[in-house]
């Protein structure tokens, strides 16, 4: 079955760096798009990152385009996403999430909590 | 900026029928916006209902389906159980690999 495990949460200050990661498993890795998407403390869901299954083409939402970065390497399984110049309001649960090939997500991570504060 | 949104609220009857909607503030939906719903209870990480219009995810219910109203995506749930009760996100394709999620709606089930 598709296993989605988010890691690399947790405190940082304002101006900060994190990487998380989303160990990935149960489905041909290298084959799926793959998503982040956030959502910040009793707020709705915000795509914030897509990359392609190959990692040829990488888009962001213009929130974090600039500061946030995916990433993947399809020989680890393994997708990223570097955060620089951490803000307040980023602070929230990132999700990694599954791409179903067919135009739409399809399977998702239960989550790391991103906290930035001084 | 073009908001996707949704009723904030809705209610359903236990064992009735209800229809959500997903539309744009500038413009119509329409297939080629690939409309996606999402379900989620409170604490839990989302789960994806349906995709792409109306191409059910691994393992929902076909009390669940999705379509395109007029001029807006729709999901209808038939038969509503108590454990339907959640919140359900539309996301829709803007192109140029952008998708936007709406505000989410909370459904009751009383």
């Amino acid at each position: 079955q598709v296993q989605l495990v988010e890691s690399g949460g947790g405190v940082v200050q304002p101006g900060g760096s994190l990487r998380l990661s989303c160990a990935a498993s149960g489905f041909t890795f290298n084959s799926y798009g793959m998503n982040w998407v956030r959502q910040a403390p009793g707020k709705g869901l915000e795509w914030v990152a897509f990359t392609r299954y190959d990692g040829s083409s990488k888009y962001h939402a213009d929130s974090v385009k600039g500061r946030f970065t995916i990433s993947r390497d399809n020989s680890k399984n393994t997708l990223y996403l570097q955060m620089n110049s951490l803000r307040a309001e980023d602070t929230a649960v990132y999700y990694c999430a599954k791409d179903s090939n067919n135009y739409g997500i399809d399977y998702w991570g239960q989550g790391t909590l991103v906290t930035v504060s001084s | 900026q073009t908001v996707v949104t949704q009723e904030p609220s809705f209610s359903v009857s236990p064992g009735g029928t209800v229809t959500l909607t997903c539309g744009l503030s500038s413009g119509s939906v329409s297939a080629s916006h690939y409309p996606s719903w999402h379900q989620q209870t409170p604490g839990q990480a989302p789960r994806t209902l349906i995709y792409s219009t109306s191409t059910r995810s691994s393992g929902v219910p076909d009390r669940f389906s999705g379509s395109i109203l007029g001029n807006k995506a729709a999901l209808t749930i038939a038969g509503a159980q108590a454990d339907d009760e959640s919140d359900y996100y539309c996301e829709l394709f803007m192109g140029s690999g952008i998708w936007v999620f709406g505000g989410g709606t909370k459904l009751t089930v009383l």
